[in-house]
């Protein structure tokens, strides 16, 4: 069955590095996205992805972060100088328009992100 | 921002015993998503709700949507250690974002 995977699973940075965090969507969906955890709440959307733009960010979504679709199938989220608050999980989701009444998203494994 | 609002927060149950776990939100959404997630994994979808008063049935696990599109329950019959998990609704709005619920956490005990 396709699945969405993300790379690393676990990465640890010091506070003002970039890092880049890493997603292979199923192959045939076209709508991706970026959510993340912070432990103990909520899973929050990011951003979403579309024929190579942004379709929609949410607040968090600020000028630290940007994403790629650099190749046939990679999308990446980028965040320029993490902050001790990035520290979360991060999760890629991929959809395919599923006809009236939306999207089915499926999510990957996360990547959790401490910055020290 | 649309909310939803998922109760309990917790539910302890012994083996065989049955379940309701409800999503609730003062907003339409067009379609909503369960999830379950497991510690430290991302969420796994369940079953997307789509019409206004739909029931769907995943072998012991039956989802409704309410009428009016704004709330949504699970029920799971006759529960089963495996059904031990982090449940999570989610809904989704006209721009295609998911707007989760901070989740019911599920203990089925032996």
């Amino acid at each position: 069955e396709p699945e969405v995977t993300q790379t690393p699973s676990h990465q640890v940075t010091q506070m003002g590095q970039e890092v880049i965090l890493r997603c292979v969507p199923i192959s045939n969906h076209l709508y991706f996205y970026w959510y993340r955890q912070i432990l103990g709440q909520k899973v929050e959307f990011l951003v979403s992805f579309y024929n190579n733009e942004i379709s929609e960010k949410s607040e968090i979504f600020d000028d630290q972060f940007s994403v790629e679709r650099p190749d046939g199938s990679n999308f990446t989220l980028k965040i320029r100088s993490t902050k001790l608050e990035d520290s979360a999980m991060y999760f890629c989701a991929s959809s395919e328009w599923v006809g009236t009444g939306g999207y089915e998203q499926y999510f990957g494994p996360g990547t959790r992100l401490t910055v020290t | 921002t649309q909310l939803l609002e998922q109760s309990p927060q917790f539910l302890s149950i012994q083996e065989g015993e049955n379940l309701t776990v409800y999503c609730n939100s003062s907003s339409v959404f067009s379609s909503l998503q369960w999830y379950r997630q497991e510690p430290g994994e991302g969420p796994v979808l369940l079953v997307t709700v789509v019409t206004g008063g739909e029931v769907k049935k995943l072998k012991r696990l039956t989802f409704q949507f309410g009428d009016a599109r704004k709330d949504s329950s699970l029920h799971i019959t006759a529960a089963q250690p495996g059904d031990t998990g982090l449940y999570l609704c989610a809904g989704l709005d006209s721009w295609g974002k998911l707007q989760f619920g901070a989740g019911t956490q599920v203990v089925v005990t032996p």
